[in-house]
């Protein structure tokens, strides 16, 4: 499976926007970048995910470098209740591949 | 209804006891995943159901039996557990589109079984 490579943590001041880098540069043709994250003990969630073009939903924002080496999850505005790890995974292949998680991101929220 | 429901929320059980984790949705999913989490650490795969069928074990060891009755159930028996067996236990769902289809489809995860293995 193609890797990916996240900052371990990062802080950001409520109602500012965050932007969550995450690097892939063995991605694949196929691969769908997918952005998961994982509020304190709940299961994780869905966020966003594209292929090639920038997708805007109504929780983040997706950033895709032309080369799809890189992508940059953004938030347009933090809040407190978006204080969690956010993982950055490749997806290939049919609708049971599963999700390989790296560590992820763990994002802070400061009042 | 995009809810996955897993029960029980908390279990203690003993080395010696039989228990079963059991996950549901209703969304006509048709691949159903187990993953494992320890504190700290991100989710782990150890089963993916496909169609009912078991398409994925990650070499997990036999104290752990999944069992998938029908498309929106999927169980996870558990016997003879070890303490390190301790973790958050997540279920998973998602459509299962064929190759053709396939748009990247989302995975919808339920709240998890805490586990605690005395």
């Amino acid at each position: 499976d193609a890797k990916t490579t996240q900052p371990n943590s990062m802080e950001s001041n409520e109602e500012e926007p965050v932007h969550l880098p995450c690097n892939h540069s063995t991605i694949s043709g196929t691969d769908y970048i997918h952005w998961y994250r994982q509020l304190p003990s709940q299961g994780p969630e869905y966020v966003i995910h594209g292929l090639t073009s920038n997708v805007n939903n109504r929780m983040a924002s997706l950033a895709i470098a032309e080369d799809r080496k890189s992508s940059t999850l953004i938030l347009h505005r933090a809040t407190l209740r978006d204080a969690a790890v956010y993982y950055c995974i490749l997806r290939g292949g049919s609708g049971n591949t599963p999700l390989v998680f790296g560590k992820g991101t763990r994002l802070s929220v400061i009042a | 209804d995009t809810e996955v429901t897993q029960t029980p929320k908390h279990l203690v059980m003993g080395m010696t006891n039989k228990k079963s984790l059991k996950c549901e949705q209703h969304m006509g999913h048709r691949a159903m995943y187990w993953y494992k989490q320890k504190a700290k650490k991100p989710p782990e795969l150890m089963f993916v159901y496909s169609y009912e069928k078991l398409s994925i074990n990650e070499s997990v060891p036999s104290r752990f039996s999944p069992e998938c009755p029908n498309s929106s159930l999927l169980n996870l028996h558990l016997h003879a557990l070890q303490p390190e067996d301790s973790a958050l236990y997540l279920c998973a769902s998602s459509q299962d589109s064929g190759l053709r289809e396939w748009r990247g489809d989302t995975q919808y995860f339920g709240p998890g079984t805490r586990l605690t293995v005395l």
